[in-house]
This record gives C-alpha cells, structure tokens and sequence, in this order.
C-alpha cells in the first residue's frame, strides 16, 4: 500500500495526558499537511512541511501542540496536557503538486 | 480570506436519482478545486478535481465543472447508487497559500434502495 498511513487509528486518553500521532505520507511527496477535523465540519488547517521544515502553523496550534518532521518523511504530532475540547479527527495529508491525498485520520478522544 | 460554501445538508435520494450538490468558493488568487468523499470513520479520499477555467473533473460518474464567472464547482451524478451514500466536501487550494486545502463543511448524502 502505496497512500498516507496514519497511527493509531483511535486514542482514547484521559485530560492532561499527552498524546503523539504518527503520519507516514506517500513516499515522494515533499508536503505534509495536519488538519483537524471536528463532526459536522469541514477539515481544519493546522501546519504544513516542507521536507523537513515546518513553514505556516494555523492559530488553531496552541502551545500545546507540537509537529516535526525530522528527516522529511514520516511527521509526528503532539497534544501536550490533552483538553475534553482537543477531542476530534486528526488527519494528516501529503503532496507533491496542488493535489493532497489523505491518511485515514487518528480519532482522539479525551475523557 | 478563502472560503468554500456547500449546500447544506442532509440529503436524501433514491436510488438511481440525479444528484447535484452545489458548491461556491471565494479566494483572492486562481485557485484548484477539488471534491473529496469521506466514508463513515474514515479520511477524506479525493473524488475529481478541476484546475482551470472550464475544466470538468470526472470519477466514478461523478462531474464537476469549474466556472470562474460563478465561482462555483458543483457535483453532479446521473444516476446514483446506495454505496455513494457519504460525506461529500469540497475544497480548494491556492498556489500562493502553501498549497493548504479550505474546505466547506460537508455534505452528508443517504440513497435509499
């Protein structure tokens, strides 16, 4: 399987634990994308790579969330001291042109 | 800023009706647009997209056709099925915006056999 892999699938924790999602994007494409998406709406845009350099984070990314992308492949996001509020999809996205393709997303839930 | 209008949901159909789902956009530059299907419980998965004027992007039946005078790229099928029955988004991207998609908020079809 060639497309976006994300892990987990679903996190269930408890607030003010932290929490680290993992996204494999398509082995070429140098653009990796966040978004968060809560039910009811359309995803929301939280950061953006290139390779290995974070380049926009939306004002959604408080302080408490962080992304990396060390080597410019996989990315890993991070929910430091989790909110009831943090509870949604997270999906991540990766590119090599206009067009983005899609992981199956992470669903957090906080308890 | 950018920002993408999708007709409000839900909508139900029978089988084998005609589907329109409609879709407006406002941006500052020249934008690609985009639909994208998400099944219950999963990520979004890219139906057609379109990335010029007049272009129609086509998939599974499926069209859309942009039209820059009314900002707009709406969905359509000829003849739909129960297994179309998701959440249909539409989306755009600039090119002078880190390429990030601005999505409309959804549009939750059911067919019913």
């Amino acid at each position: 399987d060639t497309g976006v892999s994300q892990n987990p699938r679903h996190k269930i924790t408890k607030r003010g634990q932290n929490v680290t999602f993992r996204c494999d994007p398509i082995s070429e494409h140098n653009r990796l994308y966040w978004y968060r998406q809560t039910l009811g709406q359309g995803p929301e845009f939280l950061t953006y790579f290139q390779n290995e350099a974070q380049l926009e984070k939306s004002r959604l990314l408080s302080d408490r969330f962080s992304a990396e992308r060390p080597k410019g492949s996989f990315s890993t996001l991070e929910i430091q001291r989790t909110e009831q509020g943090d509870s949604a999809m997270y999906l991540c996205a990766s590119s090599a042109t206009m067009t983005q393709y899609f992981g199956p997303g992470t669903r957090l839930l906080v308890l | 800023g950018d920002s993408v209008t999708q007709m409000e949901g839900p909508v139900t159909l029978s089988e084998e009706a005609f589907l329109t789902i409609n879709c407006t956009y406002t941006a500052t530059g020249y934008p690609s647009l985009f639909w994208y299907v998400q099944y219950p419980g999963e990520g979004l998965q890219l139906l057609l997209k379109a990335t010029k004027a007049d272009d129609k992007g086509s998939n599974k039946g499926f069209e859309a056709t942009y039209r820059k005078e009314t900002t707009s790229f709406h969905l359509e099928k000829g003849s739909v099925q129960v297994s179309d029955s998701a959440v249909y988004f539409c989306a755009l991207v600039e090119r002078d915006n880190a390429g990030k998609s601005t999505f409309g908020d959804g549009t939750t079809l059911t067919v019913k056999p």
